[in-house]
């Protein structure tokens, strides 16, 4: 059974530029979660999905992230305009809520560097 | 991955030693805990959960032991392994129903043969 899929695995961009990182969660799994860890701040939640609609958008940081579900096995986040600070590792993790447990799985990371 | 360690605490243990992971959590409403690993490169992977109607549960090598009076988690890990060498992160949950875990700051397991 696939993991979590996340592409691409290593992003390096310049300042003001775009970025989408997208993510493929567990097949049947229906919560979706995109986190960004960093040295200072540890691993924090972004934003989540339930049923590919947003609940909680309260952890993105500014108007400049945004992030999408337009089904059920495809998610992305994207910077516009991106900015140095935003270099960190970016993961996403899904969920089947309806089996009793909240263990998250975790895709492997997207590094971003922005210079 | 991030090189993280260089803000956390740090454990530093012998192969075959066992390891104790300490993690304090500030709400009482948690509901639901989980040990997670992360190696270096890797996203974090489960490694054992327990609810808060239980104090105390096993897996293979690792146990968490959950202490809900001072809110306090463990993760006891038995004969460490050099493959055990990762950062140990503790998340919890209140029984909310969509799932938000709070993640705890990690320790760095530094194993050495």
């Amino acid at each position: 059974d696939a993991g979590v899929i996340q592409s691409p695995r290593h992003e390096v961009t310049e300042m003001g530029q775009e970025v989408t990182l997208r993510c493929k969660p567990i097949s049947g799994h229906n919560s979706l979660f995109w986190y960004r860890q960093t040295m200072m701040r540890g691993l924090e939640l972004l934003i989540y999905f339930n049923n590919n609609v947003p609940i909680d958008d309260s952890g993105m940081p500014e108007d400049r992230f945004s992030a999408k579900m337009p089904n059920a096995s495809f998610s992305t986040l994207k910077i516009q305009p991106s900015e140095p600070r935003d270099s960190a590792v970016y993961f996403c993790a899904s969920i089947r809520t309806s089996i009793g447990t909240d263990t998250q799985y975790f895709g492997p990371g997207t590094r971003l560097t922005v210079l | 991955g991030e090189s993280v360690g260089l803000h956390l605490p740090t454990l530093s243990v012998q192969e075959g030693d066992n390891s104790i992971i300490n993690c304090a959590y500030s709400n009482s409403a948690s509901d639901y805990f989980i040990w997670y690993k992360q190696e270096s490169g890797k996203g974090p992977q489960f490694i054992i959960d327990i609810r808060s109607n239980m104090d105390k549960r096993q897996g293979q090598r690792v146990t968490v032991l959950l202490n809900k009076t001072v809110k306090h988690l463990s993760l006891q890990i038995a004969a460490t392994q050099p493959g055990d060498s990762a950062v140990y992160f503790c998340a919890e949950t209140p029984n909310s129903g969509y799932s938000t875990l709070t993640f705890g700051k990690g320790t760095m397991l530094l194993v050495s043969p």
